[in-house]
């Protein structure tokens, strides 16, 4: 069965400060990785996705890696900021028809000042 | 130029009541989904439609139909509803394709007293 596991649940660290979100997938066969930023109240919004051949993508101050091989993804932020405060989550997806997508549970960061 | 857009955003509702959700994309995608999120923030699908044809139906009860008129709306209709149905639920649209990115509406925060 296709599982999307991240870690830790929930996170909390100081304005300024970088933090690393973890993700752990056994979805196959595997097609791209996404992460995907969720304010409250709003609809997930995608921020990098990646495909079994990338091993980091970045978009400014978030930069993900991939390991295709230990099926693991780290999403990386750098200089938080308040805004940054959010659910992060990881989104899996696999290469049947219809590129079924399977959800992490998500990591809740909190940026406090 | 809301790309997803649910109508409404909240609703509260009695049990045993019939109440209706409406999407509607405006990105020419093929593909459009129902997820739900529950308390603990787990975004879990439901239905999936690929040019109105259902594609994808999760265990989820008979009491939540989903109907799809045309490509770019997906309504969702639930009968009977009971107390467990709370949650926030979420319409995304996509492209068919393995790097198709879904693109999710605001949500609709469903209360059932």
């Amino acid at each position: 069965k296709n599982q999307v596991e991240q870690s830790p649940q929930s996170l909390i660290i100081l304005e300024g400060k970088n933090c690393t979100l973890q993700c752990n997938y056994t979805v196959s066969p595997f097609s791209n990785l996404r992460w995907y930023k969720q304010d409250t109240g709003r609809g997930p919004v995608s921020l990098t996705i990646m495909t079994f051949s990338e091993n980091t993508k970045s978009n400014g101050r978030y930069t993900a890696t991939l390991d295709a091989d230990t099926k693991q993804s780290s999403l990386h932020i750098t200089a938080s900021q308040l805004s940054d405060s959010a659910s992060y989550i990881c989104v899996v997806s696999d290469l049947s028809g219809y590129s079924t997508l399977t959800f992490g549970k998500g990591t809740m960061l909190l940026v406090s000042p | 130029d809301t790309a997803v857009s649910q109508t409404p955003k909240y609703l509260v509702t009695q049990m045993g009541n019939d109440k209706s959700i409406k999407c509607e994309q405006n990105l020419g995608h093929d593909t459009m989904y129902w997820y739900k999120q529950d308390s603990k923030k787990f975004l879990k699908i439901m239905f999936s439609y690929n040019n109105k044809e259902l594609i994808i139906n999760e265990t989820v009860p008979n009491r939540f139909s989903p109907k799809s008129p045309d490509k770019a709306h997906l309504n969702l209709h639930i009968n009977s509803l009971e107390l467990g149905d709370s949650a926030v639920y979420f319409c995304a649209s996509s492209h068919v394709g393995g790097q198709a990115e879904a693109f999710f509406g605001q949500g609709t925060r469903l209360t059932v007293v």
